[in-house]
């Protein structure tokens, strides 16, 4: 059983529409991250959120952790090809804050 | 570029082999993580060091060691290889022991086992 799910596991859209990737568990996280992978590299960090009800935005990038701090959502307006890549959330639990929890991820494709 | 120096990057052996995989930190963490990533498992925590100590495992076979070096430059060898290690290998690397602020990972080394 994974302890975060992401869904949905792909998605393919084109240039312009909005989207929204959740990431849920039914563990409580201390903090929660969200980061993107392209290919060939490694996953870059995009966000950490901390507080329940937490809203981040970095630029058309919208980020929500849930009031429980069980759940978190990732919403992009206007999408572009650049934001093309795989979008990973990972959660920090309290007693084993050392490491990360990374859910599979999901892969968007943004078509031109 | 992230800081965090992954080599080689991509690694090709025959089963039954063994392998060094070498992490340089981010100037001035102290924390090393390892994890590897296969497209069914998604990514997994394999072992954490701190300043030179082992901080805790995850889910790393018996075949699989570590260390951190006083440099603090870390190296995951991976023996008696089986086709089912290939996969990407990732490094990250944190000032502090916890995770909760985030990773700077490395862009990995890709191990093919044949």
């Amino acid at each position: 059983t994974q302890l975060l799910e992401q869904s949905p596991q792909f998605l393919s859209i084109q240039e312009g529409e909005n989207l929204t990737v959740y990431c849920n568990s039914s563990s409580v996280f201390s903090s929660l991250q969200w980061y993107r992978q392209e290919p060939g590299e490694g996953p870059v960090l995009l966000v950490t959120v901390v507080t329940g009800g937490e809203v981040k935005k970095l630029k058309r990038l919208t980020f929500q952790f849930g009031d429980a701090r069980k759940d978190s959502s990732l919403h992009i307006t206007a999408a572009q090809p650049g934001d093309t890549g795989l979008y990973l959330c990972a959660g920090a639990r309290g007693g084993s804050n050392y490491k990360l929890t990374f859910g599979k991820g999901t892969l968007l494709t943004v078509n031109p | 570029d992230s800081g965090v120096t992954q080599t080689p990057k991509h690694l090709i052996t025959a089963t039954g082999q063994r392998v060094t995989l070498r992490c340089s930190p981010r100037s001035g963490d102290l924390s090393v993580y390892w994890y590897q990533q296969s497209l069914d498992q998604g990514l997994q925590f394999l072992i954490h060091y701190y300043n030179g100590e082992e901080r805790a495992k995850g889910n790393i076979l018996e075949r699989f060691s570590a260390q951190q070096f006083p440099d603090l430059h870390s190296e995951l060898n991976l023996s008696s290889l089986e086709l089912g290690d290939s996969a990407l290998y990732f490094c990250a690397s944190t000032k502090v022991q916890s995770g909760s602020y985030g990773y700077t990972f490395g862009s990995g080394t890709r191990l093919t086992v044949v």
